[in-house]
């Protein structure tokens, strides 16, 4: 079964230090992939996504994402957190076919300490 | 400016009244989709439509009625609320397979 999994629910991390958000997929081909963000009442923005090519991905507001095939992953990084970045950040996965549907994951919160 | 409008923002209502959420798109779109977002379980697909007239289950549909009568409008109908329908909805349109989805705002239901 198609599915993505964000297996931290969770991450706290200190102002200024490195992020990492995990993701994985179980896709049956290469699918398009997506990371978006959703600030606290607000609707998702995309941060960035990966169609082919490259396999290091820029986004905006300083983030970036890593496509590996072995690993069926997509992780997020950034390299210096800020305040402004706590927020909820899932991934998303679709098909490259012309069905639109996204298969999402279950999010993750960013907790940033002072 | 190009964007998803969705109303009303928030809503508290009573078992069995029906309602209606609306979502509107500038961008001539055709793809367009509900989601219902509940904590632990991501945004969950309730119904998207391909184009007008064109409308399809997702996967969460049951106690929801949609339609695509003009391209920019896809509301969103709950004919007899219940309590396990309190969520935060959202709707979204896609220009293209594959391409970015650009989201409403979000409608936060509370069903008593």
């Amino acid at each position: 079964a198609q599915s993505v999994t964000q297996p931290d629910i969770h991450i706290t991390v200190s102002e200024g230090a490195s992020l990492e958000l995990r993701c994985n997929y179980s896709y049956g081909a290469t699918p398009y992939l997506f990371w978006y963000v959703q600030s606290p009442g607000q609707g998702l923005q995309l941060l960035l996504k990966y169609f082919s090519g490259d396999t290091l991905v820029q986004g905006i507001k300083g983030f970036e994402a890593e496509f590996k095939r072995s690993q069926s992953s997509f992780n997020l990084r950034k390299p210096s957190v800020h305040w402004s970045d706590a927020a909820e950040y899932f991934c998303a996965v679709g098909p490259m076919d012309s069905n639109y549907q996204l298969i999402w994951g279950a999010g993750t919160k960013l907790i940033i300490k002072p | 400016e190009a964007q998803v409008t969705q109303n009303p923002r928030y809503l508290i209502t009573v078992t069995g009244k029906k309602l209606t959420v609306t979502c509107s798109q500038n961008m001539n779109h055709e793809y367009m989709s509900w989601y219902r977002q509940d904590p632990g379980l991501g945004l969950r697909q309730i119904y998207y439509s391909m184009n007008v007239e064109v409308t399809d289950k997702g996967d969460v549909p049951e106690g929801y009625k949609v339609s695509r009568k003009e391209k920019r409008n896809f509301p969103l109908i709950l004919e007899s609320p219940s309590p396990n329908q309190t969520s935060l909805y959202f709707c979204a349109s896609t220009p293209t397979a594959g391409a970015e989805a650009f989201f409403g705002q979000g409608t936060r239901l509370t069903v008593v």
